[in-house]
């Protein structure tokens, strides 16, 4: 157990919906990280945040937003959902921004857009 | 931006083999290289990492050495058991500023048969 929770689990929704995916860091952990990983693309940076500020922005598409609150939670929101959406999403917490930290990452939520 | 290729995809090995997976980087500013293993149904986790101010680093029985004129870093896995048996993904990490952003290869299947 990495410490990092996420929910939902699974999540199946209808094409043009929305969803939020939830995650909560590792305790003391001040940075989340995104990822989405599908067949074809892979595992895939979709963007970091730093003690509630944006810190990097990998491909994420502008359907799709995130936020880091006060108490650290963070929510991916995708919207006007496509059938190419469907993938696993990641949520990762390391202790700080630097790139040499280790991220933990959470057990992800399958995300299937019917 | 930066482009992470991983080989082989698939690799069989006998319990108590070693196993060597190969990934090529395209940016020479990239100077955080990790590796991670994802088990069946969880999150990528680390196991090992390089910066590129190292040629090799070990960690009991697994190494990962790192070849920056050629921009190239391996894994090894020495004495190889069924628990070892994951998907295998390496990265790149390029700092920019205060930012960075972790790109990952394909991954690598790694079966160890009893």
């Amino acid at each position: 157990d990495s410490g990092v929770t996420q929910t939902p689990k699974h999540l199946i929704t209808a094409t043009g919906q929305r969803v939020t995916l939830r995650c909560s860091p590792r305790s003391g952990d001040l940075s989340v990280y995104w990822y989405q990983q599908s067949l074809d693309q892979g595992l895939q940076f979709l963007i970091q945040y730093y003690n509630g500020e944006e810190r990097a922005k990998g491909n994420i598409l502008e359907r799709f937003s995130a936020q880091q609150f006060p108490d650290l939670h963070s929510e991916l929101n995708l919207s006007s959902l496509e059938l190419g959406d469907s993938a696993l999403y990641f949520c990762a917490s390391s202790a700080s921004g630097s790139y040499y930290n280790e991220q933990f990452f959470g057990p992800g939520t399958r995300l299937t857009v019917l | 931006g930066e482009n992470v290729e991983q080989h082989p995809s698939t690799l069989s090995v006998q319990e108590g083999d070693s196993a060597v997976i190969k990934c090529t980087y395209s940016d020479s500013a990239s100077n955080y290289f990790p590796w991670y293993k994802q088990e069946l149904g969880k999150g990528p986790q680390l196991i090992i990492d390089i910066r590129s101010n190292v040629g090799e680093k070990k960690d009991q029985r697994i190494a990962v050495t790192l070849n920056k004129t050629a921009k190239h870093f391996s894994l090894h896995i020495t004495e190889t058991q069924p628990e070892d048996s994951a998907v295998y993904f390496c990265a790149a990490s390029i700092r920019g500023g205060s930012n960075y952003k972790l790109t990952f290869g394909k991954g690598t299947l790694l079966t160890v048969n009893p």
